[in-house]
């Protein structure tokens, strides 16, 4: 089983659709979690942390689950604009200064006019 | 813009040959992290540096190694060359320190290398 797994997509959703996404990661020491947007060709960008209360930005809500080892990330309203590839970021470093950073491979969104 | 700048932008090398990357991290981050990028796949983890020491290493071979200085910029350097060596190598800085900021992580450009 890989660290950190996503669906590779693509998901293809119409303007104004919800979706989401789940990434399932192996390690139950895994202490940080992230979701990062990368348009193409260009670097990743952090779209959001995800804190065990779970985390909202406006359209963007994201939410852990320890006891099944995945996060999600929903999308409400999509835009055009929201096209990209999403990256799920985990952080199995120990309780030192070690960091050990583990990213999936990215779920492609493209949203439709 | 994040503030983390790379350079060169991009780079042809020949395999056997040595290269070095730089990156200058954002005001105020002591953390640099370097990724290695190839087309179609996620980022993968090289190594980070925390305060001009290694802080954690992904799986890669002693041949990638780095420095990273004062100032907190920092180094990407490969040794010997491999055509697999071919990728996006992306460096990303942190604020380091305490709290939930720690690991967010921001991100320089890029330096695309073909080796040959």
């Amino acid at each position: 089983r890989k660290e950190v797994e996503q669906d590779p997509g693509p998901f293809n959703v119409p303007e104004g659709a919800t979706v989401a996404f789940n990434c399932t990661y192996s390690n139950s020491a895994s202490q940080s979690f992230f979701w990062y947007r990368q348009d193409c060709r260009k670097e990743p960008k952090l779209l959001m942390s995800v804190y065990s209360s779970g985390n909202e930005d406006g359209r963007f809500t994201a939410q852990l689950n320890r006891a099944s080892q995945y996060i999600s990330l929903l999308i409400r309203d999509s835009k055009l604009s929201d096209s990209a590839t999403y990256l799920c970021v985990v952080n199995i470093g120990d309780a030192g200064n070690n960091r050990k950073l583990i990213w999936g491979l990215g779920t492609s969104l493209a949203v439709n006019p | 813009e994040t503030g983390v700048t790379q350079s060169p932008t991009h780079l042809i090398k020949t395999r056997g040959q040595q290269v070095t990357l730089r990156c200058s991290s954002q005001s105020g981050h002591n953390t640099v992290s370097w990724y290695q990028q190839a087309l179609g796949q996620g980022p993968q983890f090289i190594f980070q540096y925390y305060r001009e020491e290694e802080n954690g290493r992904g799986n890669f071979p002693p041949r990638f190694s780095g420095l990273q200085f004062p100032n907190y910029s920092s180094e990407l350097n490969v040794n010997a060359l491999e055509l697999d060596d071919s990728a996006l190598y992306l460096c990303a800085s942190s604020p380091g320190g305490g709290g939930r900021t720690y690991n967010e992580q921001f991100f320089g450009p890029g330096t695309r290398l073909t080796v040959l």
